[in-house]
């Protein structure tokens, strides 16, 4: 039982690149979530699933594209990459609302 | 849309004392509350929730208590120890089903 998984762990990209955050879960949870986390920002919400089929923006979500791409899989897309993308991404999953949310390890994105 | 305020944004304490972070949230449909800590470098994990319908809830040396009338939660923890040292997030549902979170508080215990 892995929880939520997220690929890769690192990476770097160059201004204007493209790249997929995946994020995985393996407890059966109807809703997912992408987080940002940013120094003395907490952590904000960039989108979410709460169910299947659909998504929602959150609080701040200029830049990023999501996919709920089955009841698993939620990926997060920047189409072309600026240094303000510059974060520690997290993904995050809950058997429904008002429930404990489990995280993913994080995802540690430079831009350069 | 909702939104959730923590303070302090840091806590500096001396091993044995006790640490209080509070928070406040704006949607009164809200009637979930969690509280992560985040050790460096590591992922957010649940320490304690508490729901609409209760006014304090205690596990061993952390308690949280809500004020729903006032829209505050608060987190004590008693006896500090080196290993509570952390960042602590409080947050708070959403009436659209999205999770919302304080901005945090770094808390530092001291030996």
């Amino acid at each position: 039982n892995a929880g939520v998984t997220q690929t890769p762990k690192f990476q770097v990209l160059k201004t204007g690149q493209s790249m997929t955050l995946q994020c995985a879960q393996d407890m059966n949870h109807n809703s997912m979530y992408w987080y940002r986390q940013d120094p003395g920002m907490g952590l904000r919400l960039i989108y979410y699933s709460a169910s299947e089929g659909t998504t929602d923006k959150g609080e701040v979500p200029n830049g990023y594209n999501v996919s709920r791409l089955n009841k698993r899989e939620f990926s997060l897309r920047l189409e072309s990459a600026a240094p303000s993308q510059t974060s520690v991404y997290f993904c995050a999953s809950s058997e429904g609302t008002h429930i404990e949310a489990f995280f993913g390890q994080g995802t540690r994105l430079t831009v350069v | 849309g909702e939104n959730v305020e923590q303070h302090p944004s840091t806590l500096s304490v001396q091993e044995g004392d006790s640490a209080v972070i509070k928070c406040t949230y704006s949607d009164s449909a809200s009637n979930y509350f969690p509280w992560y800590k985040q050790e460096l470098g590591k992922r957010p994990q649940l320490i304690i929730d508490i729901r609409s319908n209760v006014g304090e809830k205690k596990d061993q040396r952390i308690a949280v208590t809500l004020n729903k009338t006032a829209k505050h939660f608060s987190l004590h923890i008693t006896e500090t120890q080196p290993e509570d040292s952390a960042v602590y997030f409080c947050a708070a549902w959403g009436s659209q089903g999205n999770l919302i979170f304080g901005k945090g508080t770094k808390l530092s215990v001291k030996p």
